[in-house]
């Protein structure tokens, strides 16, 4: 167990729709990432946030948005969702905001199918 | 972030050793070498990291070659539970994503 919680575990939804999903980091860790896997594309960065901030940004959608809040949890919001949403979609922290000497734990993922 | 090669795929024997290589010939002083691994239905999982020296954890011994150019992440006795994909990760400062290539997928025979 890494510490770091994701909801919901499964998300079934239609093209078209919009939904929201959450991540709590490690006690202590102010940094969150978002990474979306999938078959085609690997897994492949999509935004950190640092103590409410946004801090670096990947490959993210302009469909797609996130914020961190005060007590550091975090959401990406999906919206217009297409076919190609579908994907499990980790979070992970970290303590520092600039992780590249320390390490980054994952949650278990959200995966969601757009049907 | 430097590109890294791995091979597409590995077979060990269970209580052997495994050595998984990883080649980054275009790495710069400041890069650090991260080996992450990805268990079927899971989330990534860090294994360990170095900059120059080797490094040893609970888990495995990172081997970084003098130059650099490549690295060797050991699994002193692979396990069924050690089944996975293995990740090579350059990490330059600065940047703070965390670019994840096809990897290695590590089977293990019983």
């Amino acid at each position: 167990d890494s510490g770091v919680t994701q909801t919901p575990k499964h998300l079934i939804t239609a093209t078209g729709q919009r939904v929201t999903l959450r991540c709590s980091p490690r006690s202590g860790d102010l940094s969150v990432y978002w990474y979306q896997q999938s078959l085609d594309q690997g897994l492949q960065f999509l935004i950190q946030y640092y103590n409410g901030e946004e801090r670096a940004k990947g490959n993210i959608l302009e469909r797609f948005s996130a914020q961190q809040f005060p007590d550091l949890h975090s959401e990406l919001n999906l919206s217009s969702l297409e076919l190609g949403d579908s994907a499990l979609y980790f979070c992970a922290s970290s303590v520092s905001p600039s992780g590249y000497y320390n390490e980054q734990f994952f949650g278990p993922g959200t995966r969601l199918t757009v049907l | 972030d430097a590109k890294t090669t791995q091979p597409n795929s590995m077979e060990s024997n269970e209580e052997e050793p495994v050595h998984l290589p990883c080649n980054h010939s275009t790495i710069s002083g400041t890069d650090y070498i991260h080996w992450y691994r990805q268990l079927p239905s899971q989330g990534p999982e860090y294994v360990i990291h170095g900059l120059t020296s080797n490094v040893n954890n609970r888990m495995a011994s990172l081997a970084i070659a003098e130059d650099r150019k490549s690295s060797t992440l050991i699994l002193h006795r692979a396990t069924l539970r050690d089944a996975a994909v293995y990740y090579c990760i350059l990490r330059a400062p600065g940047n703070n994503d965390m670019r994840f290539g096809a990897g290695t997928r590590l089977t293990v025979k019983p």
